[in-house]
């Protein structure tokens, strides 16, 4: 399975724009590239997935370049109750997927 | 629809002793996992299944067992508890092949939290 590098902690403010890059030198070509949102307490959920060029649902956009080494997860206009941990997931579709670390997004007032 | 249901929601255990955590699904999928999160860290995958009489290991196996004999169950044995398996226990499905969408989505249950002391 391909290793995800994403940064540790973002800090932003109520009303921006948030982008989450995730790199993935190893991607295989039946990959996917799945976002998930973890609160405290509560099991990770589902926010978008891609496999190439730009993937856009009611919550966020997922750019991904031409040759998948690497996504950005885009959040538009973000609230106070977006503040969670983002993780970045690559791998074949409906196979175990292997979560990182993640990337604990913290938005102030 | 349920989704994904667990139970216990919180366990106590003393060291030495088993217990089955329960996990459940009400989708139809084929895919169904195990991962267990320790404070402040990410998901680590415990065990996973492709279908009912199909198993396999996954980051942490050692110190569990599964079995998958239907498609909506799946639950994972603690055999000897220890102090490092204190944890939150989450399982997870998805469709593992498509279903008219491209979207592989998995769904996580509400976790079980459990205390071995």
């Amino acid at each position: 399975l391909a290793k995800t590098t994403q940064p540790i902690s973002m800090d932003s403010y109520e009303g921006q724009e948030v982008n989450i890059t995730c790199s993935h030198n190893n991607i295989a070509t039946n990959d996917y590239i799945t976002w998930y949102q973890q609160f405290p307490s509560q099991g990770p959920r589902f926010i978008i997935q891609g496999y190439k060029t730009k993937v856009t649902n009611e919550v966020a956009s997922l750019f991904i370049p031409a040759d998948r080494k690497s996504s950005t997860l885009s959040l538009p206009r973000v609230s106070l109750s977006d503040t969670a941990v983002y993780y970045c997931l690559v791998g074949p579709p409906g196979g175990k997927l292997i979560f990182g670390q993640g990337t604990t997004l913290q938005v102030k007032p | 629809n349920a989704g994904v249901t667990q139970t216990p929601k919180f366990q106590v255990l003393k060291t030495g002793q088993s217990m089955t955590l329960q996990c459940a699904q009400d989708m139809n999928h084929e895919y169904m996992s195990w991962y267990r999160q320790d404070p402040g860290m990410g998901l680590r995958l415990i065990h996973y299944s492709v279908g009912a009489g199909i198993t396999d290991q996954g980051e942490v196996p050692n110190g569990y067992n599964v079995s998958r004999s239907t498609t909506e169950d799946f639950p994972l044995r603690l055999l000897s508890a220890a102090p490092s398996q204190t944890s939150v226990y989450f399982c997870a499905s998805s469709y593992s092949s498509l279903r008219g969408t491209a979207i592989y989505e998995q769904y996580f249950g509400p976790g079980t939290r459990l205390t071995v002391t």
